[in-house]
């Protein structure tokens, strides 16, 4: 069974700066996708950026960029110079390689970025 | 409309009550999803429809129904219905069901069952 775990309920952040958002992990499988989800509070989750198992690199997106740590199964959402349009529900989700495209989330952190 | 579109927005019902909801995409996705989220809980996966056949069904109570008449549209019949059921429904699609597929979430439905 898989688990994601994100501790942070709540953080705060100064336009313009960067923030991290925490996001562990639990898995046997091998083999699996990380995904980064965002959640306006008009309630449409909206992908932000996904990280293979194997992939040698941290992926990047724009703003976005995932700070993957395999063997301390970690995959940290990085958001660089913060908007305010950033405010919102931020959920961590894994997909594991043997059982389709399942996602199993984590619980989610809200963001708020202050003027 | 483009994306994936979820109608209604939200709905009452009573426990007593049968209801659709219904859920389209416009990406020419083969994958469909139904999710839920309640308050205080993370986001649920209820069933997985790929190339209109249910592949998933993750112990879902039988007052939940899906159908998945085609590829671009898909369904969730409700029926008696308690007030527990009430959460944000949300449906999402994906260009196949490989795990780097990402999914592409509606709006979601807002249900209230009193």
């Amino acid at each position: 069974a898989q688990k994601i775990t994100q501790t942070q309920p709540g953080m705060f952040v100064q336009e313009k700066e960067a923030v991290t958002l925490d996001c562990t992990y639990d898995t046997s499988d091998p083999s699996y996708g990380l995904f980064w989800y965002k959640q306006p509070s008009s309630g449409e989750m909206i992908f932000l950026i996904y990280q293979g198992s194997y992939d040698q690199q941290n992926a990047t997106e724009g703003r976005y960029s995932l700070n993957f740590q395999k063997a301390r199964k970690s995959a940290n959402l990085v958001i660089s110079a913060s908007q305010l349009g950033d405010s919102a529900m931020y959920f961590c989700a894994m997909s594991p390689n043997n059982a389709g495209n399942m996602l199993t989330f984590g619980g989610g952190t809200r963001l708020m970025v202050k003027p | 409309e483009t994306g994936v579109t979820q109608t209604p927005r939200h709905l009452v019902m009573g426990m007593t009550n049968k209801k659709s909801l219904k859920c389209e995409q416009h990406l020419g996705h083969n994958a469909m999803y139904w999710y839920k989220q309640s308050a205080k809980k993370p986001l649920e996966l209820m069933f997985v429809y790929s190339l209109e056949e249910r592949v998933e069904n993750n112990s879902v109570p039988s007052r939940f129904s899906p159908e998945c008449p085609n590829s671009s549209h898909l369904f969730l019949h409700l029926h008696t219905l308690q007030p527990e059921d009430s959460a944000l429904y949300l449906c999402a699609s994906s260009h196949g069901t490989s795990t780097n597929n990402e999914q592409f979430f509606g709006p979601g439905t807002r249900l209230t069952v009193l």
